[in-house]
């Protein structure tokens, strides 16, 4: 199996700007994870889905951010529009089932000039 | 909200020694994990403990878990530069939610 994969790997963008970033999770996890990483706040969870369904969005900051899984393999997360404190890497995670081991992409960088 | 509180922040060996982290939580919990993150890479699982186990072993990785005193640790023996990595601790406590302390961070000199 490939790992989940995300992309884009980095992405620089001017405030303002609409972000998309993507996730395919590892076929047959039913649980997918959202998360944001920076110096200050550490690993923080923005958003679970089961099985599709978005379970708990209580993390995402403001209105701004949305995130979407219209089916078990595609994953999105979107920042519109973008401010210079969404800069980090955020990445997406897959799980066989509760309290398993996440299996984490490699995560994409934002930078929000 | 962190959940697991890893210490030391910063830890720096020669290679060959053992390193250990700690990590320390407040609720009960069902199931510690502890994963690695190399720089610029994703977070990486490198073994989980139930909270009815007391210790366990992969490689040259031992994990020990105290739920009396809520704490674990990390024992990492006969250090290679390659172990040079962020370590984090994770606690479940039934719900879907992992979640992930700060971090400590191994810097292995060779």
């Amino acid at each position: 199996d490939a790992g989940v994969i995300q992309s884009p790997r980095h992405e620089v963008t001017e405030m303002g700007q609409e972000v998309t970033l993507r996730c395919k999770p590892i076929s047959g996890h039913n649980s997918l994870f959202w998360y944001r990483q920076t110096m200050m706040r550490g690993l923080e969870l923005l958003i679970y889905f089961n099985n599709n369904v978005p379970i708990d969005d209580s993390g995402m900051p403001e209105d701004r951010f949305s995130a979407k899984m219209p089916n078990a393999s595609f994953s999105t997360l979107k920042i519109q529009p973008s401010e210079p404190r969404d800069s980090a890497v955020y990445f997406c995670a897959s799980s066989p089932g509760q309290g398993k081991e996440l299996f984490f992409g490699e995560g994409s960088r934002l930078t929000v000039l | 909200s962190q959940q697991g509180e890893e210490d030391p922040q910063a830890l720096s060996i020669q290679e060959g020694e053992n390193a250990t982290m700690n990590c320390s939580y407040k609720t009960s919990i069902n199931n510690l994990q502890w994963y690695r993150q190399n720089s610029g890479r994703g977070l990486v699982h490198l073994i989980l403990i139930r909270s009815n186990e007391r210790e366990k072993h992969s490689g040259r990785l031992r994990v020990t878990l105290d739920t009396s005193k809520k704490s674990s640790s990390l024992l990492i023996t006969a250090s290679r530069a390659a172990d040079t990595a962020s370590y984090f601790c994770a606690t479940w406590a039934g719900s879907y939610q992992l979640t992930f302390g700060k971090g400590t961070k191994l810097s292995v000199i060779p």
